[in-house]
């Protein structure tokens, strides 16, 4: 079965600064990886994805993440965070044979001027 | 594309009501999804339809909900009676070789 565990459900950080949200999943297939943002009031927008390309993948707002196999990790990265980066990030991962998600329980950015 | 429409966006009903929410797919979508969300329980699958089949209905809470899709551009989720805990926002998603969209919601509330 698959699953993703999130580490970290508040993670807060200044303007400017590293914003490093953890994912960690276990897959017994090669997986499809996923980032969605889902800013208040809104629907969950898709940030990015890795479906075996390059490991390192480039997404929207200057987010990227990295497939790790070896560390069963994805985690996602943003070198400087903005304060319209505050919202809550899920990481979800599926077995490419549905288009079914399982996702993480989520992690709330917090960005402090 | 408008992307998934939802309506109604919000709904407030007296407990015993029958509710109905209303999902468009995009376009050329093959798969559905239904959604619900609340601050305990976090984002919940529901049900989920391929080509208008349901595939899987586990997530289904109880009889009281059920789901249809009767063609590849309408689906509804109904709820009927509705009680208190069902007070939740409920997301509609379709997808198209793995990227799933999502739709802005309907956030219920029942009283």
């Amino acid at each position: 079965a698959q699953s993703v565990t999130q580490l970290g459900s508040h993670v807060s950080v200044s303007e400017g600064a590293l914003v490093l949200l953890r994912c960690n999943y276990s897959s017994s297939v090669p997986p499809y990886l996923f980032w969605y943002v889902q800013y208040p009031n809104q629907g969950l927008q898709l940030l990015l994805k890795y479906t075996s390309a390059a490991t390192l993948v480039k997404g929207i707002n200057g987010f990227e993440a990295e497939f790790k196999k070896s560390e069963t990790s994805f985690h996602l990265t943003k070198p400087s965070a903005h304060m319209s980066d505050a919202a809550e990030y899920f990481c979800a991962v599926s077995d490419r044979n549905t288009d079914k998600l399982i996702f993480g329980t989520g992690t709330r950015l917090q960005v402090f001027p | 594309d408008a992307g998934v429409i939802q309506s109604p966006r919000h709904e407030v009903t007296e407990m015993g009501q029958e509710v109905t929410l209303r999902c468009k797919p995009i376009s050329g979508h093959d798969y559905l999804f239904w959604y619900r969300q609340t601050m305990m329980r976090g984002l919940e699958l529901l049900i989920y339809f391929n080509n208008n089949v349901p595939i899987d209905d586990s997530g289904m809470p109880e009889d009281r909900f059920s789901a249809k899709m009767p063609n590849a551009s309408f689906s509804t989720l109904k709820i009927q009676p509705s009680e208190p805990r069902d007070s939740a926002v409920y997301f509609c998603a379709s997808s198209f070789r793995g990227v799933q969209f999502f739709g802005p919601g309907t956030r219920l509330t029942v009283l």
